[in-house]
């Protein structure tokens, strides 16, 4: 069946770094932009940023960008996430997700079961 | 920004009430939103898009309805298994959006 599984996550400390996977199944990853969304504790979710389905275009909320990278390995099923320069605020459980449809701007179908990232010392 | 507002924040209600949630987005979106639901320790649950396209698998208790700036999610009469947290999220222009949530509880 469809499915997205997170891994990566854990505990780090303000400035570090942590990656992100997200493997897929089930579907043509390669045709379906993909997504990544958090939510920190009691909080509303957040979308993150985007990467078109071949890599051509991304896009980041602004409290991440120039810190996040978002990237995918077509060949591998795979969506990744590399933070830098963590931050306190950055601590929330991050998913995956996907989009109902090939092509831009759907609703998310799919999720992850999500992988949470604490930023601490 | 496209901020969304949805009301009210907490609702309590009886099972096979008719319960009402409002979103408002602070500019037009079409009719690019979704509704989801999401339980505690879980992924939000999509139950509605396009404003008011049923997802496959969702019972028929839920509608939805709006376009431009105003919208609502519907729940015909209230079930144990709906007792949750609801979402609005516009999809029409980056950064996506969601709204603050409505948590549904029992009376």
């Amino acid at each position: 069946q469809v499915q997205l599984v997170e891994s990566g996550g854990g505990v780090v400390q303000p400035g570090g770094s942590l990656r992100l996977s997200c493997a897929a199944s089930g579907f043509s990853f390669s045709s379906y932009d993909m997504h990544w969304v958090r939510q920190a504790p009691g909080k509303r979710p957040e979308w993150v940023a985007v990467i078109y389905n071949d890599g051509s275009k991304k896009y980041y909320t602004a409290s991440v960008k120039d810190r996040f990278t978002i990237s995918r390995d077509n060949s591998k099923n795979t969506l990744y996430l590399q933070m830098n320069s963590l931050r306190a605020e950055d601590t929330a459980v991050y998913y995956c997700a996907k989009i109902m449809t090939i092509g831009r701007g759907d609703a998310f179908d799919i999720w992850g079961q999500g992988t949470m990232v604490t930023v601490s010392s | 920004d496209i901020q969304m507002t949805q009301s009210p924040s907490t609702l309590s209600a009886s099972i096979g009430d008719r319960v009402t949630i409002t979103c408002r987005a602070s500019q037009t979106i079409s009719s690019s939103l979704a509704w989801y639901q999401q339980k505690p320790g879980k992924a939000p649950n999509l139950l509605i898009y396009k404003a008011s396209s049923l997802e496959n698998g969702v019972p028929s208790r839920f509608s939805g309805s709006g376009s431009g700036t105003e919208f609502t999610l519907t729940i015909s009469s209230l079930q144990p298994d709906d007792f949750a947290t609801y979402y609005c999220q516009q999809y029409n222009t980056y950064p996506w959006t969601f709204g603050q949530g409505t948590k549904v509880e029992i009376k």
